[in-house]
């Protein structure tokens, strides 16, 4: 079963602040964060992972709550390349890297 | 380019013939996932594959679909008989291990049945 992705779209000014939620009914063992941009290929974002370690190439911050199964991006000072699409990606014990993803959350930023 | 790369980018086949994608993986990486996206949708699980294996494909239709990932050469996804339905973005990923770490994306190959 996909997780649930909150909200499904939100707008916001350039310099203001969002949180991206991710709820799964299964226990989640890694959450992995994407954007995508209309046409292009997802970008990997994060990796959160049980236990508490986390992995990222960008100054996103995201948190993972194994007891509710479910992780929130927090994007802060937004700028206007932070628009698109994303999508959360949960993976579950033994399965690797094989991903269910939520139905994702699209992002606009307007100057 | 280190990348994940995949080609072609778009094609087009008449309904009843065969469609090949191919996706070759980041340099080092021996983990491959295929995902279909429909438009306005999210990615959808196909196959996990390895070199030489098959390692889950739950998420492939058992009709018209098949994948492979030779010693030599890159993954192929295949789907014989096209149909309007098949219509969609496959996205490949690849990475370096099985499990707790980033998987890449290829620029994706865009599906059309006319």
């Amino acid at each position: 079963q996909q997780p649930v992705q909150s909200p499904q779209a939100v707008i916001l000014r350039e310099g203001e602040d969002a949180v991206i939620n991710c709820s799964s009914s299964k226990a989640l063992y890694s959450v992995h964060w994407y954007r995508q941009k209309h046409g292009e290929a997802p970008v990997f974002l994060m990796i959160l992972l049980k236990g508490g370690e986390q992995k990222g190439h960008e100054k996103i911050s995201a948190s993972f709550n194994e007891k509710k199964q479910q992780s929130s991006l927090y994007l802060t000072a937004s700028q206007l390349s932070y628009s698109g699409t994303y999508f959360c990606g949960t993976g579950a014990s033994g399965a690797g890297n094989m991903l269910t993803f939520g139905g994702g959350t699209r992002l606009m930023v307007k100057p | 380019n280190a990348g994940v790369m995949q080609n072609p980018r778009h094609l087009v086949r008449r309904r009843g013939q065969e469609a090949r994608l191919r996706c070759s993986p980041m340099k080092g990486h021996s983990h491959v996932y295929w995902y279909r996206q429909l438009p306005e949708e999210g990615l959808k699980f196909m196959v996990y594959l390895q070199k030489e294996n098959i390692i889950d494909e739950s998420g492939m239709p058992k009709e018209r679909f098949s994948a492979e990932f030779p010693k030599e050469g890159p993954s192929i996804l295949r789907i014989q008989q096209v149909v309007r339905g098949d219509s969609a973005a496959y996205f490949c990923a690849s990475s370096g291990q099985a499990q707790n770490t980033e998987a890449f994306f290829g620029q994706g190959t865009r599906l059309t049945v006319v």
